[in-house]
């Protein structure tokens, strides 16, 4: 069974560009998340969708938002990139329309570095 | 605010030791504890606590949750170097799949 897929894996972009993300979930899964990681930070929730709903949300700027498709493939989108989005970002699935019964499964995540 | 606070955030010891990583939290409307093991990108599961008291074990690595003082331990025995990683834990409440992760152990276990 193959696993969460995440690409690119690294890309480099310049400050008010911007950038697309995809993940594609373990199949069956419905539910997919997204986690900023920073050496600050730490692992921060983006936003979770669920059969292509926007589940639930969290604290950053409209800059960043996400989408699901009816395959369950999703995709994150930051515009306007500051030096601050520099991160990794990584994407979980999960078969649950309850909140995780066990494990999120996390991809590999896409490095992001904004020069 | 919810929050999740990890002690300490990094040690180092050396391969045979046992160790014990903390995680406290303030959180309201409390589902399940989860922690993580993050070795290069992926971070990959390790126990999922909804129960106070009850341990939960998986080879040198177990893990409890104390549902009254707001906080879950994971003990490692005979710590090996491939125990070497970032552990993780998080907190999840509701009907949703969103976690609150504390900022992470930095474990470095020397030969």
């Amino acid at each position: 069974k193959a696993g969460v897929t995440q690409t690119p894996r690294y890309l480099i972009k310049t400050r008010g560009q911007q950038v697309t993300l995809s993940c594609s979930p373990i199949s069956g899964h419905r539910s997919v998340s997204w986690y900023q990681q920073t050496p600050g930070q730490g692992l921060q929730f983006l936003f979770e969708y669920f059969s292509e709903t926007q589940r639930n949300k969290g604290n950053f700027p409209g800059r960043f938002s996400g989408r699901q498709f009816s395959n369950s493939r999703s995709e994150m989108n930051v515009s306007t990139l500051e030096l601050g989005d520099s991160a990794l970002y990584l994407c979980a699935s999960s078969p649950g329309d309850r909140g995780p019964d066990g494990e999120l499964f996390f991809g590999e995540g896409s490095r992001l570095t904004v020069l | 605010e919810d929050k999740v606070v990890q002690s300490p955030l990094s040690l180092v010891v050396h391969e045979g030791d046992t160790v014990t990583l903390n995680c406290s939290y303030e959180v309201t409307n409390f589902r399940s504890l989860l922690w993580y093991k993050q070795e290069k990108k992926a971070p990959t599961f390790l126990f999922m606590l909804t129960s106070s008291g009850i341990e939960k074990k998986s080879g040198r690595l177990s893990s409890i949750l104390d549902k009254k003082e707001l906080f879950s331990i994971l003990n490692i025995t005979a710590t090996q170097t491939g125990d070497s990683a970032i552990y993780l834990c998080a907190w999840t409440g509701g009907a949703t799949n969103k976690l609150i992760f504390g900022t992470g152990t930095l474990l470095a276990v020397q030969p």
